[in-house]
């Protein structure tokens, strides 16, 4: 069964203090996975697709890298507006559907 | 930009009302999804449309019909909202092509008393 797993559920750091939040997943042929911010009250605002065990996306202070079990989002020098909710999503081979994870609540704090 | 905009943010419904819900891309997309998203469950697919008149069943379609009269609209219909459909409904817009990312709109918050 496809399944995506995302660690920790919450996590608080200091302004500065980098961190790595994890997505493990088992799909049966990976087309792509994704990463994406929610805001609370608002849908998630896409971030990053990988396709490939080795590939790598940055994009300001979040760089995403993929594994074949699993991707990390890594957040460097974080600042309180990059507080929110990181979801993961993969996507099989042959399908449009998404298996979402269910996230990680990311809380800087000043 | 992709710009997908659904009915409304919040509504607040009857136990019994039937509800709708709608969701208007201007992007000319052929894929179409509703979303449900419940804290500790993530986001669940309902149905999606692939075109005009065009749909299938996601995980969890029970209590739930869906529209898709023309292209840049796609409806979610509760004929009798029941208290479990309390939920986050999001929609989501993708190309035709397999590979591409779906993009969401800002969600409905909908309470059923």
């Amino acid at each position: 069964e496809d399944q995506v797993t995302q660690s920790p559920e919450a996590l608080r750091l200091q302004e500065g203090e980098s961190s790595s939040l994890n997505c493990s997943y088992t799909v049966s042929g990976l087309r792509g996975l994704f990463w994406y911010r929610q805001d609370p009250g608002k849908g998630p605002e896409f971030l990053f697709t990988l396709y490939s065990a080795g590939e790598e996306k940055e994009k300001e202070r979040l760089k995403a890298t993929l594994t074949k079990k699993e991707s990390f989002l890594h957040i460097t020098a974080p600042k309180p507006e990059d507080s929110a909710t990181y979801l993961c999503a993969v996507q099989a081979s042959g399908t449009y559907k998404y298996i979402f994870g269910t996230g990680t609540r990311l809380k800087v704090l000043a | 930009d992709v710009k997908v905009t659904q009915s409304s943010r919040y509504l607040v419904k009857r136990t019994g009302e039937k509800v709708f819900l709608e969701c208007v891309q201007d992007m000319d997309h052929e894929n179409m999804f509703w979303y449900r998203q419940d804290p500790g469950l993530g986001l669940r697919l309902i149905y999606f449309s692939y075109d005009v008149k065009m749909k299938e069943k996601g995980d969890i379609p029970e209590g739930y019909s869906v529209s898709r009269e023309k292209k840049e609209r796609f409806s979610l219909i509760l004929e009798s909202a029941s208290t479990n459909q309390t939920s986050m409904y999001l929609c989501a817009i993708q190309t035709g092509r397999v590979e591409e990312t779906q993009y969401f709109g800002p969600g409905t918050r909908l309470l059923v008393l």
